[in-house]
């Protein structure tokens, strides 16, 4: 398996335009999980799914950012407007047996500079 | 507020050496623990899921213990290898949901 498939690796945007960011779980996954790392803050869950369905979004710093799965190989998180201090590296994850048992796999990340 | 620490924030040591570092997490509503390895550039995988009291995991020369009833845990490397450098993260989960919540890490560098 090709492992967590996260596009794109790096987006430089500017301030106010919308950011996409993709992510294909591994197969047979049946959790993903989006995750945002900064200095300041590290790693902090965003949002997560089991079954595609959004489970606990309370991650998601503002309205400005929007997560969706509309099915199992497949989820985006959107940013608009995006802003200078939404700069960071995004990482996706799935893991197979979902909750809390099991390992999560991480993508490579996206690393998102917006000017 | 739910809160996991790390210690040390960072560890230097020559290659041989054996070293620990420690997870603390709230005691209370446990239901699981992660360790994850980062190396730098590259994305955390994961070294081990715990969830009993008492637990112990191994890999190679890497284990883990937990002690849920105190709130914490601790992550061994026998041996420490130049490979090994990298930031271990821990993630403390409340519920069965499944919400990790990552401590800082500590970073961990290896001198040959």
């Amino acid at each position: 398996d090709a492992g967590v498939i996260q596009s794109p690796r790096h987006e430089v945007t500017e301030m106010g335009q919308e950011v996409t960011l993709r992510c294909k779980p591994i197969s047979g996954h049946n959790s993903l999980f989006w995750y945002r790392q900064t200095m300041m803050r590290g790693l902090e869950l965003l949002i997560y799914f089991n079954n595609n369905v959004p489970i606990d979004d309370s991650g998601m710093p503002e309205d400005r950012f929007s997560a969706k799965m509309p099915n199992a190989s497949f989820s985006t998180l959107k940013i608009q407007p995006s802003e200078p201090r939404d700069s960071a590296v995004y990482f996706c994850a799935s893991s197979l047996s979902g909750g809390a048992l099991g390992e999560q796999f991480f993508g490579p990340g996206t690393r998102l500079t917006v000017l | 507020i739910l809160n996991v620490e790390q210690s040390p924030q960072s560890l230097h040591v020559q290659e041989g050496d054996s070293t620990n570092f420690t997870c603390s997490f709230p005691s209370s509503n446990f239901y699981a623990l992660h360790w994850y390895r980062w190396e730098t550039a590259k994305s955390p995988e994961a070294l081990f899921v715990m969830t009993l009291n008492g637990d112990e995991k191994k890999k190679g020369r890497i284990s883990a213990t937990l002690n849920t009833k105190e709130g914490y845990s601790y992550l061994y490397i026998k041996g420490s290898q130049p490979e090994d450098s990298a930031t271990y993260l821990c993630a403390f989960i409340y519920n069965q949901g499944g919400k990790l919540i990552f401590g800082q890490g500590t970073e961990l560098s290896v001198k040959p």
